[in-house]
């Protein structure tokens, strides 16, 4: 079976732009979670959607939005980027989202100049 | 708050060696989860190993063990017979407990151990 896939790979976006990310979850589970990880920290959670409901936000302003669609599939937006919107994006799957194991796709790379 | 520590920013093992990754938790719930996970230059992060808090034995996965300590709250990862390929970062992290429907399970994680394998 497939794992989490996300698209692009790689982005190059230039401040006050915006950006699309994509992600489609293990084939089965219902439940998405978004994760920032700025180059040397760990993860930061942004989102996790399930059953197209948001269940639970991180400390981000609202220029970070997401959606989760009917094929469980998920959307993080990110409005008006600053450089420090420059991260690995990783999205994550689990069957539920709050008590079980959740595995990660191989991130998208945004770069914001 | 919840908080996950990891002390050791870069490990070095020989090859066939074991090693073993710090980690140390802080939180007021009863019920949480404790994870490993890996990612290698690549960027994908990679599960390894899982914990529950009310487990009574040490999780075990392959060459992977959690050396799970409740009362010092640290769930540190031990790498047996280590090898080439278990060069990366290893990240500790921690999910949240229940507290109603409001759970959202998100994981916190630490700052990362980077190990590099020695040939």
């Amino acid at each position: 079976d497939a794992g989490v896939t996300q698209s692009p790979t790689h982005l190059i976006k230039t401040r006050g732009q915006h950006v699309t990310l994509r992600c489609s979850p293990i084939s089965g589970h219902k439940s998405v979670s978004w994760y920032q990880q700025v180059l040397g920290q760990g993860p930061q959670f942004i989102f996790q959607y399930y059953e197209k409901e948001e269940r639970g936000r991180g400390n981000f302003p609202d220029r970070f939005s997401a959606r989760q669609f009917p094929n469980y599939s998920s959307e993080l937006n990110v409005n008006a980027l600053l450089l420090g919107d420059s991260a690995l994006y990783l999205c994550a799957s689990s069957a539920r989202g709050f008590q079980e194991t959740q595995y990660f796709g191989p991130g998208t790379r945004l770069l914001v100049l | 708050a919840q908080k996950i520590t990891q002390t050791q920013p870069g490990m070095f093992v020989q090859e066939k060696e074991a090693v073993t990754l710090d980690c140390t938790y802080d939180t007021s719930d009863q019920s949480y989860g404790l994870f490993w996970y890996k990612q290698p230059s690549s960027g994908e992060m990679i599960f390894l190993i899982y914990q529950g808090s009310y487990d009574e034995q040490n999780a075990t996965e392959g060459r992977y063990s959690l050396n799970f300590q409740k009362a010092r709250k640290s769930a540190n990862l031990v790498i047996s017979a280590s090898q080439l390929g278990d060069s990366a970062m290893y990240f500790c992290a921690m999910r949240e407990g229940i507290r109603g429907s409001g759970n959202t399970g998100k994981l916190i994680f630490g700052q990362g151990t980077t190990l590099q394998v020695k040939p």
